[in-house]
């Protein structure tokens, strides 16, 4: 079964240090790759987006992923965590269907 | 603001209840999708429209929704007899007609059911 894991529920870093958000996916197929960010009672964010280019990928808001095709992973990075980017961040996939699959999310906590 | 569109942004209702959201789709998007979220998980896929023609259903989607495209425009997802369960937020996003687009989505609509 295709599926994304986002392997960790809570993040909590302190504001200037780096930041790492774990996705595994698991399918048969090269998907296209998504981390969205959702801020409370608020719509998705697009943050970046990997489509079989690149397999680094720069986002918004100096959030970037890598894909690796070995590892099955699409973690998303930032060098240096800023109290704005507290939220919940979603990684999805694509595998050329009509819908994307989300991970249960991960909740981002920044202490100052 | 040319971004995807949903009405109400709350909507609090009793069981048994019939409720209809609103989207409004990104004015040159052909493909629609509705998706639910329930409190502390990821959305989940729900629906799926290519202009007017509904093309895939989740099988969450039970007999009590309904889902219209009336046009390709602006689309509306009805729940009849609402049930406690159904209480969550429904997203709407929309995409170009290409293979794989991003998927922009909507505020979406929060639905209580008492």
């Amino acid at each position: 079964a295709q599926s994304v894991t986002q392997l960790d529920s809570h993040v909590s870093v302190s504001e200037g240090t780096p930041v790492l958000l774990r996705c595994n996916y698991s399918s048969s197929y090269s998907p296209s790759l998504f981390w969205y960010v959702q801020h409370p009672n608020k719509g998705l964010q697009l943050l970046l987006k990997y489509t079989s280019a690149a397999t680094l990928v720069k986002g918004i808001n100096g959030f970037e992923a890598e894909f690796k095709k070995s590892e099955t992973s699409f973690h998303l990075t930032k060098p240096s965590a800023h109290m704005s980017d507290a939220a919940e961040y979603f990684c999805a996939y694509n595998n050329a269907g009509n819908m994307l699959t989300f991970g249960g999310g991960t909740r981002l906590m920044v202490k100052p | 603001d040319t971004g995807v569109s949903q009405d109400p942004r709350h909507k609090i209702t009793k069981r048994g209840q019939n409720v209809t959201f609103r989207c409004d789709p990104i004015s040159e998007h052909n493909r629609l999708y509705w998706y639910r979220q329930t409190l502390g998980q990821g959305p989940e896929f729900l629906t799926y429209f290519q202009n007017e023609a509904q093309l895939e259903k989740s099988r969450l989607l039970s007999d009590r929704f309904s889902a219209e495209r009336p046009k390709g425009s602006f689309s509306t997802l009805e729940i009849q007899r609402t049930e406690q369960g159904d209480s969550a937020m429904y997203l709407c996003a929309s995409s170009a007609d290409r293979r794989v687009d991003t998927q922009y989505f909507g505020p979406g609509t929060r639905l209580t059911v008492l």
